[in-house]
């Protein structure tokens, strides 16, 4: 079975500031997919940033980056240079790329950005 | 493109009442879910589709019925509303569920559908 955990229901940043976001997940694939979605008000799914589990290098995005430790299955999402644009909810999503084929979503992070 | 279109786009039913949520794409998209979203609880697997012709549960599959005739449509069938079911009901697809990694893996989602059942 897949699970996905985000422990921080809200988080807040000063604009400009860098905010890390945290994720932890589980499952028994052999292959996976991990994912960050954000949900702005307008309540559209955006994908922010993804990262393929056999590739050891972080994935980034411009001013998004990931750190993916596979050992401790641990996928959290740092935001540099924070704008009042990246308000949202982030949700974090595994896929069972090897047996399941289901996207398996967190519990999402409410992020606040303060000017 | 339009992309994921889901129609309609709010619904109000009845305690009993059935009705069917509508989802379609025009990506050629092999893979195609329906989620819920529920304050608190992110987003929920109902169902989810390899391709045509195959449909598997998810993880709250109870009360709902998919199926997939086409590559293009995937609706989800209420079969007796009940207010547990009042939510905001998200339609996704990516280009394929096997093969090796790359675009083909981000899911692409609809517009979402508010139901409430009285």
């Amino acid at each position: 079975a897949q699970t996905v955990t985000q422990s921080q229901p809200e988080m807040s940043v000063q604009e400009a500031e860098t905010v890390t976001l945290s994720c932890t997940y589980d499952t028994s694939e052999s292959d996976y997919y991990l994912f960050w979605y954000k949900q702005p008000p307008s309540r559209q799914m955006i994908l922010v940033i993804r990262q393929e589990a056999y590739k050891q290098q972080n994935a980034t995005e411009n001013r998004f980056s990931v750190n993916f430790q596979k050992a401790a299955k641990s996928f959290s999402l740092k935001i540099s240079d924070s704008q009042l644009g990246d308000a949202a909810m982030y949700f974090c999503a595994s896929f069972g790329a090897s047996g399941t084929y289901k996207y398996i979503f967190g519990t999402g992070t409410r992020l606040k950005v303060l000017a | 493109n339009a992309g994921v279109t889901q129609t309609p786009k709010f619904q109000v039913l009845k305690t009993g009442q059935s009705m069917t949520l509508q989802c379609a794409q025009d990506m050629n998209h092999e893979y195609m879910s329906w989620y819920r979203q529920d304050p608190g609880m992110g987003l929920r697997l109902i169902h989810y589709s390899v391709g045509a012709g195959i449909t598997d549960q998810g993880e709250v599959p109870n009360g709902y019925n998919v199926s997939r005739s086409t590559t293009e449509d995937f609706p989800l069938r209420l079969l007796s509303a009940a207010p547990s079911q009042t939510s905001v009901y998200f339609c996704a697809s990516s280009y394929r569920a096997f093969g090796v990694a790359g675009e083909g893996d981000e899911q692409f989602f609809g517009p979402g559908t508010r139901l409430t059942v009285l």
